[in-house]
């Protein structure tokens, strides 16, 4: 089976400009989670989204959202995007979004906003 | 709310020594927890996984960790690391019931083997 599978891997914006960026989960997984990597804050929760809702949300601003589509593929958007945006974006996929499931993580979009 | 401490930021080590990579965790509702590694360039990868049942719980590569409920940590043991197991080392709990599978990562150990 494939893996959890993000594009695009690199991305270089300016600030003020919006960015969104893609995962596509490991094939039946319903459940895909957000995470946000930066040296000085760590790995912090975004949102994570199930059949198509959104379950959980992360303390981020509004600035950030995403979606899920029937195929369990999911997008986040960040819009004006400042500075600080600048990370290794993670997304999670699990069969069925239980607590106690393994998440499944892609390889990573890093952003880099200048 | 949940919270994660791990108390290394750095732990390098000779090659075949054993090792201990420290996490405690804080939390006012039961959890699960989790050890998950990060190899260069690349995602997060499932190292082990604490549940319910006994609390030694062992990956396939030699990793090992205790939960004990009394100190509130789950420390991660090698008895013997090799070089390929340099990585950053992420402990993490999630709320068993009413937190969906939202992760609380503790801040990572980055483990460095020397020869």
């Amino acid at each position: 089976k494939a893996g959890v599978t993000q594009t695009p891997r690199y991305l270089i914006k300016t600030r003020g400009q919006q960015v969104t960026l893609s995962c596509s989960p490991i094939s039946g997984h319903r459940s895909v989670s957000w995470y946000q990597q930066t040296p000085g804050q760590g790995l912090q929760f975004l949102f994570e989204y199930f059949s198509e809702t959104q379950r959980n949300k992360g303390n981020f601003p509004g600035r950030f959202s995403g979606r899920q589509f029937s195929n369990s593929r999911s997008e986040m958007n960040v819009s004006t995007l400042e500075l600080g945006d600048s990370a290794l974006y993670l997304c999670a996929s699990t069969l069925a979004g239980g607590p106690q499931e393994t998440q499944y993580f892609g390889p990573g979009t890093r952003l880099l906003v200048l | 709310a949940q919270s994660v401490t791990q108390l290394d930021s750095q732990v390098p080590v000779f090659e075949e020594a054993p090792v201990e990579l420290r996490c405690n965790y804080s939390s006012s509702v039961s959890v699960y927890l989790f050890w998950y590694v990060q190899y260069p360039n690349q995602g997060l990868q499932l190292l082990l996984k604490y549940l319910s049942g006994s609390t030694l719980v062992k990956s396939i590569n030699g990793f090992e960790a205790e939960f004990n409920k009394s100190q509130t940590s789950f420390h991660l043991r090698k008895p013997s690391v090799h070089i390929s197991d340099t990585a950053e080392y992420f402990c993490a709990v999630t709320r068993i019931s009413g937190g969906y599978n939202k992760l609380i990562f503790g801040a990572g150990t980055r483990l460095a083997v020397h020869p």
